[in-house]
């Protein structure tokens, strides 16, 4: 079965900040997907990583793969209040873009 | 206007009763699903469509079913709805290509 998870669940971070969330997966993949979820919101695209190495960038949001670790990260740099939301990765074991698993999610709360 | 959309978007409803959530696009895509959200989880597969004549079966699809009723269409039907199918549950649609397109959500109690 294929897990997903990541850490920390709940991040408090104060403005200008810099700081990483985790995805780990247990099974081999090449495509992983992070959103973004703002609290009673649907969810938004963020990136879409679709091989080894693959790094994204978004503002203050750098998203990379490692699929040798099995491991993406999110990197915040600079935090503001605006970046406050859910995050979720997702992970794609078939490639084939339609059975994700998502982890649980990492609330990210950003104080001026 | 939204290109996915789900009705109703709040449901509350009593155990037994049979629930029918409704997702459309105008996104033209072949590709939908249906998920469920839990609180603090993430998101989990019922089922998903790649077409009109292709239903599949996700991660949680026992106690749910669905119909595809057009291509823009998919409904997920509660046909007995129990306490433990409080949740929130979401429609997504995709070309085929990796990012899925999520609609509002439609919250549903069971009591």
């Amino acid at each position: 079965e294929l897990k997903v998870e990541q850490n920390p669940l709940f991040l408090s971070m104060q403005e200008g900040k810099n700081y990483t969330i985790y995805c780990n997966y247990s099974t081999t993949s090449d495509r992983l997907y992070w959103y973004r979820q703002d609290p009673g919101k649907s969810l938004e695209s963020l990136f879409v990583l679709l091989s080894n190495g693959a790094v994204k960038q978004e503002g203050r949001l750098m998203a990379s793969l490692d699929t040798k670790a099995r491991l993406s990260t999110l990197h915040i740099t600079a935090a503001v209040h605006d970046l406050s939301a859910t995050y979720f990765c997702a992970v794609d074991p078939n490639n084939a873009g339609n059975m994700l698993t998502f982890g649980g999610g990492t609330r990210l709360m950003v104080k001026p | 206007d939204a290109d996915v959309t789900q009705t109703p978007r709040n449901r509350i409803t009593k155990t037994g009763k049979r629930i029918m959530l409704e997702c459309s696009q105008t996104k033209g895509h072949d590709r939908m699903y249906w998920y469920r959200q839990d609180p603090g989880l993430g998101l989990r597969l019922i089922y998903y469509s790649f077409d009109v004549k292709d239903i599949n079966k996700g991660e949680i699809s026992d106690g749910y079913s669905v119909s595809r009723q057009a291509q823009a269409k998919f409904s997920l039907s509660l046909e007995s709805a129990i306490p433990n199918q409080t949740a929130l549950y979401f429609c997504a649609t995709s070309d085929g290509r990796p990012t899925q397109y999520f609609g509002p959500g439609t919250r549903l109690t069971v009591l």
